[in-house]
């Protein structure tokens, strides 16, 4: 069964770090289009970029320097690590895998991050 | 990046078609064939129901379609269910390799 599962999420102080990982079963993350979104209580979903089959990352204005995605391969993982902290990065954050050629996308359950002191 | 721009709320009765509406602009929506829908149920993860403006993913209802012109693309639910009662996020290629989704829509089936 394809399925992407996130772990890593909880509390973090201001100002702190924390890694997100989003980990693959049923295909490989290196041939899969995987993506980071996230969303706050009752709001919006925002997207924080992708990683893609040669390994390049963007993300948007809202995260950028603060906010980086990788993946490892030998583990077929993907990762959002997540620095300098803001009360407003408080939300669940999902993991998503898009095949191109199914035309087939799957999305995690998703991992809860709070940023409190 | 600017959100997209939906409705807030949408309603119909089961049996009727609704459309949803999403507007960006020529950066956005208007630059490229990628705007993509989802489906989100309370406590629910989203569910892609239309990729690449309007294509539809197997095992997706054809109730579900979707279409764009300019800079604003469209949602079209027909035979509206109780199930189909959700949030409906619009998401599309904005530009230098990024992404940017809507602000949502709540549908009331009534």
């Amino acid at each position: 069964e394809v399925q992407v599962v996130e772990s890593g999420g909880g509390l973090v102080q201001p100002g702190g770090s924390l890694k997100l990982s989003c980990a693959a079963s049923g295909f490989t993350v290196s041939g899969a289009g995987m993506s980071w979104v996230r969303q706050a209580s009752g709001k919006g979903l925002e997207w924080l970029g992708p990683i893609g089959g040669n390994a390049n990352t963007v993300h948007p204005e809202s995260v950028k320097g603060r906010f980086t995605i990788s993946r490892d391969d030998s583990k077929n993982t993907a990762f959002l690590q997540m620095n300098s902290l803001e009360i407003e990065d408080t939300a669940v954050y999902y993991c998503t895998a898009w095949f191109e050629d199914l035309k087939m996308e799957v999305w995690g359950k998703g991992t809860t991050v709070i940023v409190s002191s | 990046q600017s959100t997209l721009t939906q409705p807030a709320s949408v309603s119909g009765s089961p049996g009727q078609s609704i459309t949803i509406s999403c507007t960006g602009t020529g950066s956005d929506i208007g630059a490229a064939e990628s705007v993509s829908w989802y489906q989100q149920h309370p406590g629910k993860a989203p569910k892609l129901i239309i990729y690449h403006v309007s294509g539809r993913p197997s095992g997706v209802s054809a109730r579900f379609s979707g279409s764009k012109s300019g800079s604003t693309a469209s949602l079209t639910i027909s035979g509206l269910q109780a199930a189909d009662e959700a949030d409906y996020y619009c998401n599309s290629y904005a530009g230098s390799d990024t992404r940017v989704f809507g602000g949502g829509t709540k549908l009331t089936v009534l």
